[in-house]
């Protein structure tokens, strides 16, 4: 099983909707999880941090669920900019290791 | 603050070859840096983790042989591709942790596309 799993999409929703990623992971020993976005053919640059007791920034909440063991990113009013593949990643091992899934696609369309 | 440059940012190279890749941190001291590999429609793959005058760390199924990392100094680390194949052809990002930030932020470079021939 792989560390952290993502729903790969893609995700196609119009402008203004309301779209939710979740993203699993199978070490209970991760401390802290991140969300990142990535533009193709670009390097993927930090969304958020994802705390236990949520994380909202503007149009865009993060949630950790450590009990079952997801992590979540909501994303609201969704714009054509908002189009791009989401990593989760999760910080693994003594050397702060990111350990990212596999990307979720989300395109949004006018 | 906190930009991390790559070099080169795309390379094509024939079968055979080696290629080095840099990855700088310009204003910040990187105690560790990273390297990865994304292959098309994949997710990012830890190659190893570099620390500033020590050998490198692989993670399991990377070769060290093949895949050559020299951290020389806290703002440079290489990353060489020895005898490069076809199957090497992938996208390389590096990032940097630096030391004085709390939390250890990963600040990605911007990448290097290799295609070998």
């Amino acid at each position: 099983r792989k560390e952290v799993e993502q729903d790969p999409g893609p995700f196609n929703v119009p402008e203004g909707a309301t779209v939710a990623f979740n993203c699993t992971y199978s070490n209970s020993a991760s401390q802290s999880f991140f969300w990142y976005r990535q533009d193709c053919r670009k390097e993927p640059k930090l969304l958020m941090s994802v705390y236990s007791s949520g994380n909202e920034d503007g149009r865009f909440t993060a949630q950790l669920n450590r009990a079952s063991q997801y992590i979540s990113l909501l994303i609201r009013d969704s714009k054509l900019s908002d189009s791009a593949t989401y990593l989760c990643a999760g910080l693994s091992g003594g050397y702060n290791k990111l350990i990212f899934g596999a990307g979720t696609r989300l395109a949004v369309h006018p | 603050g906190a930009v991390v440059s790559q070099h080169p940012s795309w390379v094509i190279c024939k079968s055979g070859t080696s290629v080095k890749i840099e990855c700088r941190s310009l204003d910040f001291q990187a105690t560790t840096m990273f390297w990865y590999r994304q292959f098309p429609k994949q997710s990012l793959m830890l190659m190893a983790t570099s620390n500033e005058g020590s050998k490198a760390t692989y993670e399991q199924g990377v070769e060290k042989d093949k895949f050559l990392i020299n951290h020389a100094s806290l703002t440079l680390s290489t990353l060489t591709v020895t005898s490069a194949h076809p199957e090497d052809s992938s996208f390389y990002i590096c990032s940097a942790v630096s030391g004085e930030k709390k939390y250890n932020e990963q600040f990605f470079g911007p990448g290097t596309r290799l295609t070998v021939l």
